[in-house]
C-alpha cells in the first residue's frame, strides 16, 4: 500500500538553528500538507502545496518557515530559526484531489525538540 | 468561535458499550466532513467520511445535520481496541481540512 514517508521521526536541536523535515508524499498526489501538533493539543494547519507552490497558509506559517519540493519527489518543510515553541509533531500529508470525499494521507510524523 | 469544536472527554466506557461523539462546526459553507481515528503519538488515519444521508460501516454510523451544523459518530460495541482519539474534520469553501481537538474514548474491560 503506498505510503506518505517523514524523515527524520525524531530531531532535537538547539533554539535558533535551522531545521529541515522531510517528506516523500504518494506518488500520484497532487496537493500536499504540513500540520503540526503540539502535545496535547490539536492538529494545526500549517500550509498546503499544489502545482508546486503554496495554494493556502496559516497564521502559523510565518516568514521563519518555508516549504519546497525541490525535485518532484521531496517536499520540504524548513524553519529557519528555530524557537521553543516550534517543538511539536510536524505532520506531512498528501491528497489525490482536493475538495469532496478526498482522504487525506498522513506520514508518521517528525517529532522536533527545541532546546 | 472555533472553527471546528468537539467535546475533548476523556469518555471512559466498558466493553459492549455504545457511544457517540459530537461535532459543531462553525462555517456554514463547509463542504466535506471526516471522521479520523488518531492512537497515541501517532498520525491521524481516516476512519469515515460524513455523508448527508448519514452512513454506516460496521459498528461506526456518522450522521450529519447540515442546518445546526452539527456532526456525530456512534460506536456501538464498544472494543478495548476502539481506544483511541477521534478527530473532527470538516473542510471549508477553500478544502483545507480544519481538524477538532479531539474526543478521547478509553474502553475498558
Amino acid at each position: 500500500e503506498p505510503e506518505v514517508t517523514q524523515t527524520p521521526s525524531h530531531q532535537v536541536t538547539q533554539m535558533g538553528q535551522e531545521v529541515i523535515l522531510r517528506c516523500v508524499p504518494i506518488s500520484n498526489h497532487l496537493y500536499f500538507y504540513w500540520y503540526r501538533q503540539i502535545l496535547g493539543q490539536k492538529v494545526e494547519f500549517l500550509v498546503s502545496f499544489y502545482n508546486n507552490e503554496i495554494s493556502e497558509k496559516s497564521e502559523i506559517f510565518d516568514d521563519q518557515f518555508s516549504v519546497e519540493r525541490p525535485d518532484g519527489s521531496n517536499f520540504t518543510l524548513k524553519i529557519r530559526s528555530t524557537k521553543l515553541e516550534d517543538s511539536a509533531m510536524y505532520f506531512c500529508a498528501s491528497e489525490r484531489e482536493q475538495g469532496g470525499t478526498g482522504e487525506l494521507f498522513f506520514g508518521e510524523g517528525s517529532r522536533l525538540t527545541v532546546l | 468561535r472555533k472553527e471546528v469544536e468537539q467535546d475533548p472527554g476523556p469518555f471512559n466506557v466498558p466493553e459492549g458499550a455504545t457511544v457517540a461523539f459530537n461535532c459543531t462546526y462553525s462555517n456554514s459553507a463547509s463542504q466535506s466532513f471526516f471522521w479520523y481515528r488518531q492512537d497515541c503519538r501517532k498520525e491521524p488515519k481516516l476512519l469515515m467520511s460524513v455523508y448527508s444521508s448519514g452512513n454506516e460501516d460496521g459498528r461506526f454510523t456518522a450522521q450529519l445535520n447540515r442546518a445546526s451544523q452539527y456532526i456525530s459518530l456512534l460506536i456501538r460495541d464498544s472494543k478495548l481496541s476502539d481506544s483511541a482519539t477521534y478527530l473532527c474534520v470538516v473542510k471549508g469553501g477553500s478544502y483545507i481540512p480544519t481538524f477538532g481537538r479531539g474526543t478521547s474514548l478509553i474502553v475498558h474491560p
